[in-house]
């Protein structure tokens, strides 16, 4: 199994719901991620995830809260997202060893209104 | 800073030729990856071929071969007998180390979009 699943595929949501990205992988990777792509940009990284624990936050704001329940899930949180967050959102996983490369989701295309 | 600069936006080709797409980097690091990504429509970032900056051969996987030019710190793709599904963005990537816990911070290029005409 090399896949990096991710649910839901599609999300719209208004600025005062709250709802919830899942990202699942089952190659024993212990690094996972969460990426942000724009129309037409490439990623950028938000959080990266080692042995479960929050390793780097890309000072993203707050109404974006990631959490990592076991090693083989990693969720995004959305609270009071703003329009502007309308974008793609990639989960993907690696091993904890350097210079390794990275599996990626087939991403949640996400739309505020 | 790493950065990574794609200078090609866009770039076409006839089906059945080569196309090779450019990329440059800036780095202080001594030992590194060098990663090509592809995103077709389907938006999945699939990894197309990977150079470790310690190993002078060129990589090779199957029509897809890169140029890794050390010195002048340029990783340029290759695409031979262009095929119709190679139509996607391509992005050339760096690794950077994070600290804390070894995990690795991907650093894109802005992307060359390629379009493979029948």
């Amino acid at each position: 199994d090399t896949e990096v699943t991710q649910t839901p595929k599609h999300l719209v949501m208004g600025m005062t719901n709250k709802k919830s990205l899942k990202c699942e992988q089952h190659m024993g990777h212990r690094a996972m991620y969460w990426y942000k792509q724009k129309a037409k940009k490439p990623p950028e990284l938000m959080f990266v995830y080692s042995y479960e624990k929050l390793s780097i936050n890309e000072s993203v704001p707050s109404r974006f809260s990631p959490e990592c329940p076991n090693s083989s899930l990693l969720n995004l949180h959305l609270h009071a997202l703003q329009p502007e967050d309308s974008a793609l959102y990639l989960c993907a996983s690696s091993q904890v060893v350097r210079r390794r490369w990275a599996f990626f989701g087939q991403g949640t295309r996400l739309t505020v209104v | 800073a790493q950065t990574v600069t794609q200078s090609q936006p866009e770039m076409s080709v006839q089906e059945a030729e080569t196309v090779t797409l450019s990329c440059t980097y800036d780095t202080s690091e001594n030992n590194y990856y060098l990663f090509w990504y592809k995103q077709p429509p389907s938006r999945q970032m699939i990894l197309v071929i990977r150079q470790e900056a310690y190993k002078q051969q060129n990589a090779t996987e199957n029509r897809f071969s890169v140029n890794f030019q050390k010195a002048a710190k340029s990783f340029s793709l290759k695409i031979s007998d262009s095929q119709l599904g190679d139509t996607a963005m391509y992005f050339c990537a760096f690794t950077s180390i994070i600290t804390q816990g070894g995990s690795e911070k991907l650093v894109f290029g802005k992307g060359t979009k390629l379009t493979v005409n029948p």
